[in-house]
């Protein structure tokens, strides 16, 4: 059964950067499109950034785009989220989340496989 | 990038049935079959209930189903159990290759 970790949370200060990760332990994601998505305490979920099954294509959501890079490194079974220029609204739990269809593209039908977190605090 | 508007809050006795609304518009909910729903219990990890608007996941329960018209989508519980008290969100594709999030719906089993 596959499993996802993420790691690479922590307090950092406005503008600073963090690099996430996201593991997968008993199978592979290769050919799933990943995504990351956050959730600000006490709040609801936000989508942040989706990579496809390939690869090659990327997508973000406006509030992180330029900002935030999605990818993923297949050899290592591992996702990554680089996150520079980082303002105290980044400031939440990170998920990544496996997309429900394999393929080499993005079908975002739904995720259906969760890990359980990694806090990012942005504070001074 | 609006969220999609769910009620904040529904709530119902063991046993009936309740629906949560997901409002969007024509650019994210109507004009795309990709529609999800999740439920997350509190300090736990979304789960995904529903897939492509009305599809059930191995392993999920038939008592929840889903559907849509136009640009809103919904989620029915039917046999309320105590277990269903949970945070729940849709979440749709939208134009701009994007996915919106609605703001959840917290269901309160009496």
């Amino acid at each position: 059964e596959v499993q996802l970790l993420e790691s690479g949370g922590g307090l950092v200060q406005p503008g600073g950067s963090l690099r996430l990760s996201c593991a997968a332990s008993g199978g592979t994601f290769s050919n799933y499109a990943m995504n990351w998505v956050r959730q600000a305490p006490g709040k609801g979920l936000e989508w942040v950034s989706v990579i496809n099954g390939g690869g090659d294509g990327t997508f973000y959501a406006d509030s992180v785009k330029g900002r935030f890079t999605i990818s993923r490194d297949d050899s290592k079974n591992t996702l990554y989220l680089q996150m520079n220029s980082l303002r105290g609204e980044d400031t939440a739990l990170y998920y990544c989340a496996r997309d429900f269809r394999r393929g080499s593209g993005w079908s975002p039908d739904g995720m259906d496989l969760w890990g359980q977190g990694t806090t990012v605090t942005v504070s001074s | 990038q609006s969220a999609l508007t769910q009620p904040a809050s529904v709530s119902g006795s063991p046993g009936q049935s309740i629906t949560i609304s997901c409002t969007g518009t024509s650019s994210d909910i109507g004009g795309y079959n990709y529609l999800s729903w999740y439920q997350q219990h509190p300090g736990k990890a979304p789960k995904l209930l529903i897939y492509d608007v009305s599809n059930r996941p191995s392993g999920v329960s038939n008592r929840f189903s889903g559907s849509k018209s136009g640009n809103t989508a919904s989620l029915t519980i039917s046999g309320l159990q105590a277990e269903d008290e949970a945070d729940y969100y849709c979440n749709s594709y939208s134009t701009n290759r994007i996915l919106l999030f609605g703001g959840g719906t917290k269901l309160t089993v009496l």
